[in-house]
């Protein structure tokens, strides 16, 4: 069965330091893995996607990384705002033909900033 | 417009009431998905259209669970006879096609009393 696990299931960090989360993933045969943020109360925004062949992905003061032999990927927050608080959801995507992207979602990491 | 939408944002029923909820996908997305999303966890995948047709439906958990899209574009989860168990959040998400990124919706909360 294709599971995505995710760590720590939330953390409190103070604003202006770094955060890293993780994902551990058993999902084949893979196609991408994407890092989500989920506001309270709002759908999943697409933070970052990596293929295979990919090791690492910015956008802005994320940074996710992709170990495709050992299936793990992590997301870096650097120097955190208040408005990082959120669900960080790790979401990899396994080829299904013509059944379309079928994704496997993970649990989630709660995080909040605190001043 | 501008995004996936959803309609209703939050639903209230009783238990063993019907209820429906609607899904407006980004204009010329041809794939639509719907999840299911529990308090605390991650979304679980229900059912994807592409088109017209429900090409994956193995994510419905029994057949209380029905979902359409007459016209390709407007999707419509039912769900029949609610259950305490079924309050979520039901999220849709569209993509450009099918292996494209999928955009989601707000979601609609539903609660079954």
């Amino acid at each position: 069965k294709n599971q995505v696990e995710q760590s720590p299931q939330s953390l409190i960090i103070l604003e202006g330091k770094n955060c890293t989360l993780q994902c551990n993933y058993t999902v084949s045969p893979f196609s991408n893995l994407r890092w989500y943020k989920q506001d309270t109360g709002r759908g999943p925004v697409s933070l970052t996607i990596m293929t295979f062949s990919e090791n690492t992905k910015s956008n802005g003061r994320y940074t996710a990384t992709l170990d495709a032999d050992t299936k793990q990927s992590s997301l870096h927050i650097t120097a955190s705002q208040l408005s990082d608080s959120a669900s960080y959801i790790c979401v990899v995507s396994a080829k299904s033909g013509a059944a379309g992207n079928k994704l496997t979602f993970g649990g989630g990491t709660r995080v909040l900033v605190k001043p | 417009g501008a995004g996936v939408s959803q309609t209703p944002s939050n639903k209230v029923t009783e238990k063993g009431k019907y209820v429906e909820l609607r899904c407006d996908p980004i204009s010329g997305h041809t794939a639509l998905y719907w999840y299911r999303q529990s308090l605390g966890q991650g979304p679980e995948f229900l059912i994807y259209f592409q088109g017209t047709g429900a090409a994956d439906d193995s994510g419905l958990p029994n057949d209380r669970f029905f979902a359409v899209r007459p016209e390709g574009s407007v999707s419509t989860l039912k769900i029949q006879r609610t259950e305490r168990g079924d309050s979520a959040v039901y999220l849709c998400a569209s993509s450009f096609n099918t292996d494209g990124e999928q955009y989601f919706g707000p979601g609609t909360r539903l609660t079954v009393t």
